[in-house]
């Protein structure tokens, strides 16, 4: 079975302190996302890596960055946390770059308080 | 652009009624539709799926067709039960050059079943 992990379900942080939330797939996938969840507004994609050291910015980049210096992990940093960034963020992996057939493996989530 | 349209919740029905979630897609091309659920606490899962036209996606007693014509992908079982409390989330998947498939979300559907 296809496993993504994420380094924490939950984390509280102070305004302004720089956050890392990790990620880590175990099937050798291409792609790699970050989104956030929040009520009524579904699933927003923050950024995505299509391969190792390669991101694209996805609908709301602003305050956030993202590192993939390995295959398996997609790591998403919020340089200076702040109250609105307060989220359940997933992250998500797939397979081919090449086919829109491949469903997206999504990780349980860290739920992120920022105070 | 694409975009996905699903039923507003809360949806509360009792346990063995039929349910329906409605979805609605927009896409520029011939996209793979999908239906994720997230149970309480959890990361979402693939439910279904369907890659073309007239398809049939089908799992645990739950099921959708891609119909063309209508841009739609509802969801529907025959008899829902407490277990099936979750959230629904309808998407889609559309091939991008270079950068692969991206995905689409509906905002999500709240069910819960009484017994």
């Amino acid at each position: 079975d296809v496993k993504v992990t994420q380094s924490s379900r939950y984390l509280v942080k102070r305004t302004g302190e720089k956050v890392f939330l990790e990620c880590v797939q175990d099937m050798d996938h291409e792609n790699m996302f970050w989104y956030r969840q929040d009520p009524g507004l579904g699933l927003r994609l923050i950024y995505f890596s299509y391969d190792v050291k390669m991101k694209e910015k996805g609908d709301i980049p602003e305050g956030y960055s993202v590192s993939r210096e390995k295959k398996e992990r997609f790591s998403l940093i919020l340089e200076s946390a702040s109250t609105n960034q307060t989220s359940m963020y997933l992250c998500a992996s797939s397979f081919s770059v090449r086919s829109s057939y491949n469903e997206q493996f999504f990780g349980p989530g860290t739920r992120l308080t920022v105070l | 652009g694409n975009s996905v349209t699903q039923m507003e919740g809360p949806v509360t029905l009792s346990e063995e009624a039929f349910l329906t979630i409605n979805c609605t897609y927009t896409a520029t091309g011939y996209p793979s539709l999908f239906w994720y659920v997230q149970y309480p606490g959890e990361g979402l899962q693939l439910l279904l799926k369907a890659t073309k036209a007239d398809d049939k996606g089908s799992n645990k007693g739950f099921e959708a067709t891609y119909r063309k014509e209508t841009t739609s992908f509802h969801l529907e079982k025959g008899s829902v039960q407490v277990s099936d409390s979750a959230v629904y989330f309808c998407a889609l998947s559309e091939n991008v050059q270079n950068t692969g498939n991206q995905f689409y979300f509906g905002t999500g559907t709240s069910l819960t079943v009484i017994p």
